[in-house]
């Protein structure tokens, strides 16, 4: 069965200090895998997705197929990245399965 | 704005009643995904429509039910509430079956059982 595992509930880093976001997968075929992000307030909404390669907002993420892992990146965190981040896969069935999300606090 | 509407944005009411959560999806969005998010649980996958028809369902209790019309509104049943019942319900859409499409959340209904 397919499950989605991000370990921290909680992660609190100084602003300007790199920050990384873990999470694990498990899925017997070839995963989609996304972040999305929920500021205060707001809706949840896509951060990136690896199949684009992207970085948003100075995010990165990169899929680690041998380590079945998709872990969030930024060199230098900033203040408005405060948010609550949920890693997702896509399953062929086009079902969404979330993690159960990390808070992030960047302490200014 | 995503698109996506949700309806009530806030409830409130007694254990044991029952209650509808309503979603409009975006514009042609043919897939719904409903999920339950509390405060020590995160965001907990309920159940997902394509284009009418059930595709897959999570942890969703029996008390639970949910449907999609022919207009593609969906609409989630919550029965017997319990004071544990107490959550945000969100509601996503997204354009087809397949692909790296991106779900798009509506702002959610926010249930408070007392």
């Amino acid at each position: 069965a397919q499950r989605v595992t991000q370990p921290e509930k909680l992660l609190s880093v100084f602003k300007g200090a790199p920050v990384e976001l873990k999470c694990n997968y498990s899925y017997s075929g070839s995963p989609e895998l996304f972040w999305y992000v929920q500021y205060s307030r707001q809706r949840l909404q896509l951060l990136l997705r690896h199949i684009s390669r992207e970085s948003i907002k100075g995010f990165t993420a990169d899929l680690n197929k041998g380590e079945t892992s998709f872990h969030l990146k930024k060199p230098f965190a900033q203040e408005e990245d405060s948010a609550m981040y949920y890693c997702a896969l896509k399953t062929g069935a086009n079902n969404l399965f979330f993690g159960t999300g990390t808070r992030l606090t960047v302490i200014p | 704005d995503s698109g996506v509407t949700q309806t009530p944005k806030h409830l409130i009411t007694a254990t044991g009643q029952r209650v509808t959560l309503r979603c409009s999806p975006r514009s042609g969005d043919l897939s719904v995904y409903w999920y339950q998010q509390s405060l020590d649980q995160g965001l907990q996958f309920l159940i997902q429509y394509y284009n009418g028809e059930e595709r897959a369902k999570g942890n969703i209790l029996e008390r639970f039910s949910a449907q999609q019309f022919p207009d593609l509104h969906s609409e989630l049943n919550l029965s017997s509430l319990e004071l544990g019942d107490s959550a945000l319900y969100f509601c996503a859409s997204s354009p087809s079956r397949g692909g790296n499409t991106e779900a798009f959340f509506g702002q959610g209904t926010r249930l408070t059982v007392v």
